[in-house]
């Protein structure tokens, strides 16, 4: 049972444009979502995130927004670089009233291309 | 510098030989777990440790063990390999709360095992 979904496997954009990446979850204890990026040979770097008493969280480029009532957050960078090209995971987390706190649930990802 | 290596980078061996990942980090955290990725499923969380001799099963337990002695070190086991488990592997370390915009987890650069 995959409790947070991104839907797009990948996504192709131009350089300067907006690179918009969603996820979806079905877990109403979530309580903080989190995005990640990975590089080839990588390990996913913190990119971003956001708690569930915001709906909006914003640093530089990239800024994401949370729907509680649709369970969908997503990621907007703007403007897209290529240097921004790699695999984006979203992640979320219960609170601490939560049976699985401490475990955090990841997304199957979404790989971005951003074309010069 | 603040890391979390895993060792070995590379592992190729054969179904029911014992192996063992290992994994340490350097910045004090409490928090550190393992998870694998593999093609259309994302990362998924192995093990967990919230802090020295406290291990919790994340999603995809079965087949690994993981003992937590020490902060640094957290150790992923595998008793018996299978090819199933031919996987991508990462571990990761943060402070007490993974979700938390204060403490966003740390990823080693990973561990690519193969199992025959």
């Amino acid at each position: 049972d995959q409790q947070v979904k991104q839907n797009s496997p990948s996504l192709s954009v131009q350089e300067g444009r907006i690179s918009i990446l969603n996820c979806d979850y079905t877990n109403s204890m979530f309580d903080y979502f989190l995005w990640y990026k990975k590089y080839p040979a990588e390990g996913p770097t913190f990119l971003i995130s956001i708690s569930s008493i915001k709906d909006k969280n914003e640093d530089g480029r990239f800024t994401v927004f949370l729907n509680k009532s649709a369970k969908h957050l997503s990621l907007h960078i703007v403007p897209s670089q290529p240097g921004d090209s790699a695999v984006y995971f979203c992640a979320a987390s219960e609170g601490a009233g939560g049976t699985s706190y401490g475990k955090l649930t990841f997304g199957q990802g979404t790989i971005l291309t951003v074309h010069p | 510098e603040a890391q979390v290596t895993q060792n070995p980078r590379y592992l190729i061996t054969v179904t029911g030989k014992k192996l063992t990942v290992t994994c340490s980090q350097n910045m004090n955290h409490e928090y550190m777990s393992w998870y694998r990725q593999d093609p259309g499923l994302g990362l998924r969380q192995i093990y967990y440790s919230m802090n020295v001799e406290v291990t919790d099963k994340g999603d995809v337990p079965e087949g690994y063990k993981v003992s937590r002695k020490e902060k640094r070190n957290f150790p992923l086991i595998l008793e018996s390999p299978s090819p199933n488990q031919t996987s991508l592997y990462f571990c990761a370390s943060s402070l007490p709360r993974p979700g938390a915009i204060y403490s966003p987890l740390h990823f080693g650069n990973g561990t690519r095992l193969t199992v025959t």
